[in-house]
């Protein structure tokens, strides 16, 4: 079974651009989060779509948005670049649909943005 | 707001010896936790979970342990191996906050041959 695939795995923008990033979940997955790493600050959630609905969103800015697809691949965009969203950027799948005490993440290897 | 800490940057343990990861959390409504691994240019890998109806929750070498009334987890590699080296999140969830987890900073442990 492939895993949860991410593109690109590292880009370089200036301030001001704007940036769109890609994940496909694992085949079944009708979850995707996305989450931001940073040094230091362990992993950020922005946010989570299951089946084409934002169910949860993390305490980021609006210049952060996502949206999913019918068939479950995700994309995440960020506008008007700032030199602070410099980070490792990761999609997250799960079989979970909510409510038992089970389902883990699956994650990607990450999309590494860089902002100059 | 970080309602998940954990408070060792890093840790070094010699081969073979036991190594403890801790995490500390705030948000008595967390009901599951789980511990990813993550080597440098992969992503966080699934390592054990445990619920909060359970203490303890075993899987070879690791055992997780939770202490509900001192909202505290931690980690245990027994016997620790060289390729443990990496760095360690905790994350925990609430029941109905679906799949947004709150991960902790991490833990780099270092285990020395």
């Amino acid at each position: 079974k492939a895993g949860v695939t991410q593109t690109p795995r590292y880009l370089i923008k200036t301030r001001g651009q704007q940036v769109t990033l890609s994940c496909s979940p694992i085949s079944g997955h009708r979850s995707v989060s996305w989450y931001q790493q940073t040094p230091g600050q362990g992993l950020q959630f922005l946010f989570e779509y299951f089946s084409e609905t934002q169910r949860n969103k993390g305490n980021f800015p609006g210049r952060f948005s996502g949206r999913q697809f019918s068939n479950s691949r995700s994309e995440m965009n960020v506008s008007t670049l700032e030199l602070g969203d410099s980070a490792l950027y990761l999609c997250a799948s799960s079989s979970h649909s909510g409510g038992a005490n089970t389902g883990e993440l699956f994650f990607g290897e990450g999309s590494r943005l860089t902002v100059l | 707001d970080q309602q998940v800490k954990q408070n060792s940057p890093s840790l070094s343990v010699q081969e073979g010896r036991i190594s403890i990861l801790n995490c500390d959390y705030t948000n008595s409504m967390f009901d599951y936790f789980l511990w990813y691994k993550k080597y440098p240019a992969e992503g966080p890998t699934f390592l054990i979970s445990i619920s909060s109806i359970k203490d303890k929750n075993e899987d070879g070498r690791f055992t997780v342990f939770l202490n509900k009334s001192a909202k505290h987890l931690s980690l245990h590699i027994v016997p620790s191996q060289p390729g443990d080296s990496a760095v360690y999140f905790c994350a925990a969830r609430s029941l109905y906050n679906f799949n947004k987890f709150y991960f902790g900073s991490g833990t780099k442990l270092n285990v020395k041959p």
